[in-house]
């Protein structure tokens, strides 16, 4: 079965600096897609990056990166020049490629909370 | 109103009471989904709705009956329910099934269960 490790329940960050936030996946699919969403306070969770298994390339997003290893299944978000707005949980998630059953459906992490201090 | 909506966004229940939560999608979507989301734990797929059509029932208790009579709402009937279903519950709807398609999710119902 796969899982979506995220060993970091809480992280603080200084405004304008860089955060990694660390996520472990076990799976042993080759075609699958990762996915980092965030979810503010009383707000609605939103995709922050998406990243396709067979892309070498690392998704981007204005502020926002991952560090994609798939032979070490690793999967971390960098947020760079935080802002107070990216204070938030961050939930890493899996989901197999092209299914549109049960093996299709989204699996979460724990999240890690982050913090922004101004 | 744009994206997705649910409603109540808070609701407090007795044991014995009979409630529904209500989840509207403005997006055209044809996939809907119902999560549980509780303090330190993963989110839990519940429900997965394709043109109206279960495709995903995660062993879910029986308490919890979803209902979806069209592409754009669907529904949570909760009966006998027991504290620990004390959660957030999160309603996401997607273009399609596949994992190509982003979920996207409403602001939730907090639900707690005395």
């Amino acid at each position: 079965a796969q899982t979506v490790t995220q060993s970091q329940p809480e992280m603080s960050v200084q405004e304008a600096e860089t955060v990694t936030l660390s996520c472990t996946y076990d799976t042993s699919e080759s075609d699958y897609y990762l996915f980092w969403y965030k979810q503010p306070p009383s707000r609605q969770m939103i995709l922050v990056i998406r990243q396709e298994a067979y892309k070498q390339q690392n998704a981007t997003e204005n502020r926002f990166s991952v560090n994609f290893q798939k032979a070490a299944k690793s999967f971390s978000l960098k947020i760079s020049d935080s802002q107070l707005g990216d204070a938030a949980m961050y939930f890493c998630a899996y989901r197999l490629s092209n299914y549109g059953g049960s093996q299709g459906n989204l699996i979460f992490g724990k999240g890690t909370k982050l913090s922004v201090k101004p | 109103e744009t994206g997705v909506t649910q409603t109540p966004r808070h609701l407090v229940m007795g044991m014995t009471n009979k409630k529904s939560l209500k989840c509207e999608q403005h997006l055209g979507h044809n996939a809907m989904y119902w999560y549980k989301q509780s303090a330190k734990k993963p989110l839990e797929l519940m429900f997965v709705y394709n043109f109206k059509e279960q495709t995903e029932n995660n062993s879910v208790p029986s308490r919890f009956s979803p209902e979806c009579p069209n592409s754009s709402h669907l529904f949570l009937h909760l009966h006998t329910l027991q504290p620990e279903d004390s959660a957030l519950y999160l309603c996401a709807s997607s273009l399609g099934g596949l994992a190509t398609y982003e979920q996207f999710f409403g602001p939730g119902t907090r639900l707690t269960v005395l």
